[in-house]
């Protein structure tokens, strides 16, 4: 089992609608989350982070936590063309490690 | 901003040759990490350093090694080039008191 699952995508949604994104971890003692985003030949760029249960907004962006369930998402609110993209997923295991999903593409249809 | 650096975007080597990914950080950054990215695969890590001189094994270790002489600079060396090795490298810094990676723009290395 990997440690961090995502769907693979891609997802497909129109301009202006939502986006969410799942992820799960196997980890149970996993303290912090995070989201990338990748562009197309371009580097992982961290878009935002939640430590605590519950909701997290920064923009158009909401994480969302439940260790319960562990399981995190991420909502991109009012899609853009420029939000298509690979959105990675992260879990902090121990130490200052992360362990990545495989991500899901996103693409906004204009 | 954090600015991590990558001395080549892209790089091309033969199988058997030694190649040398450096990876800078301008940030006094305690620890440094190097990954590979390939399709279908995410981002699994080769080895981390949370200290000059010091590293830690990665999930994926093997026909690779370190070396961190300075605080700022990680170098990531493949010994002998494989095919196998043909991927996306990326380097990413972190502080000893936060989480969240920076990454460096990658280096492509294709290896013939």
């Amino acid at each position: 089992q990997k440690e961090v699952e995502q769907n693979s995508g891609p997802l497909s949604v129109p301009e202006g609608a939502i986006a969410s994104l799942n992820c799960t971890y196997s980890d149970r003692g996993s303290q912090s989350f995070f989201w990338y985003r990748q562009y197309s030949g371009k580097s992982p760029e961290l878009i935002m982070f939640i430590y605590s249960n519950g909701d997290k907004e920064d923009g158009r962006f909401t994480a969302q936590l439940n260790k319960a369930s562990q399981y995190v998402s991420l909502l991109i609110r009012d899609s853009q063309p420029s939000d298509s993209a690979t959105y990675l997923c992260a879990v902090n295991a121990n130490d200052y490690k992360l362990s990545f999903g495989a991500g899901t593409t996103v693409t906004v249809r204009a | 901003d954090v600015k991590v650096t990558q001395s080549s975007r892209y790089l091309v080597k033969r199988t058997g040759e030694k190649v040398f990914l450096e990876c800078v950080q301008d940030m006094d950054h305690e620890n440094m990490f190097w990954y590979r990215q390939d399709p279908g695969l995410g981002l699994r890590l080769i080895y981390f350093s949370y200290d000059v001189k010091m590293k830690e094994k990665g999930d994926i270790p093997e026909g690779y090694s370190v070396s961190r002489e300075k605080k700022e600079r990680f170098s990531l060396i493949l010994e002998s080039a494989s095919t196998n090795q043909t991927s996306m490298y990326l380097c990413a810094s972190t502080n000893h008191q936060g989480y969240e990676q920076y990454f460096g723009p990658g280096t492509r290395l294709t290896v013939t």
